[in-house]
């Protein structure tokens, strides 16, 4: 079956630590995008790419980074500048934009939560 | 610009009653509207969504939302509350120039034997 796999559930950082969230997708997506949710909020975006080698900063990018090396792999990085790291971490994908406004809705991973040590 | 308020941060039902979670939106162009649903621990499901189309759209599990741009709103309705519909929801708006999605902050239903 066709879908999008993060890995791992769960992660815990150490102080001062640099950590890597995976994210795979089978679905031959061209688009895929990194969000944060917080208790109580709605989801919001870090990172996003439409195309293989190239990404944008979303709303709240400062203390992460993300290559898009290829295009089933979208990694995030979330490193020691960010402050608050603790959030569970969804990666989504979904076709090429075809059209404004885009139409195309985002399929998603399970979600990686990342607490502190 | 465009954002999405959800008029409800919980709202409670009885099994077997009619439910309703409300969505406003703000959108400079002709928007797509998407509701998504969330269990615990788990990532997003889509459950329907509007693209300019008919106004009235149906979901899935019985899930339904009418699209009224004189009011800006996308309201979420189910005529009968299932104990499986337990979870977060989320109304999501898109535009013209927006490269991803603006999410409302959810509505978390429970619903009541």
């Amino acid at each position: 079956d066709g879908g999008i796999t993060q890995s791992p559930k769960y992660l815990f950082r150490k102080e001062g630590q640099n950590v890597t969230l995976s994210c795979e997708q089978n679905l031959n997506h061209d688009a895929m995008y990194w969000y944060r949710q917080d208790p109580g909020q709605g989801l919001r975006l870090i990172y996003y790419s439409q195309i293989v080698n190239d990404f944008q900063k979303g709303d709240i990018a400062e203390g992460y980074s993300v290559s898009r090396e290829k295009k089933e792999s979208f990694p995030l990085t979330v490193t020691s500048a960010q402050k608050n790291p603790t959030a569970f971490y969804l990666c989504a994908s979904s076709p090429r934009r075809d059209r404004d406004p885009p139409n195309q809705p985002q399929h998603f991973g399970d979600g990686t939560r990342l607490s502190i040590l | 610009a465009q954002s999405v308020t959800q008029l409800d941060s919980h709202v409670s039902v009885s099994e077997g009653t009619p439910v309703l979670l409300r969505c406003n939106y703000s959108s400079s162009y002709s928007p797509s509207l998407f509701w998504y649903v969330q269990h615990p621990n788990k990532g997003l499901q889509l459950l329907l969504k509007y693209t300019s189309a008919a106004t009235l759209v149906k979901g899935i599990n019985g899930f339904e939302a009418e699209f009224k741009k004189s009011e800006t709103s996308f309201h979420l309705t189910k005529p009968s509350a299932h104990m499986s519909d337990a979870a977060e929801y989320f109304c999501v708006v898109t535009a013209t120039g927006r490269r991803a999605l603006t999410f409302g902050s959810g509505t978390r239903l429970q619903v009541q034997p």
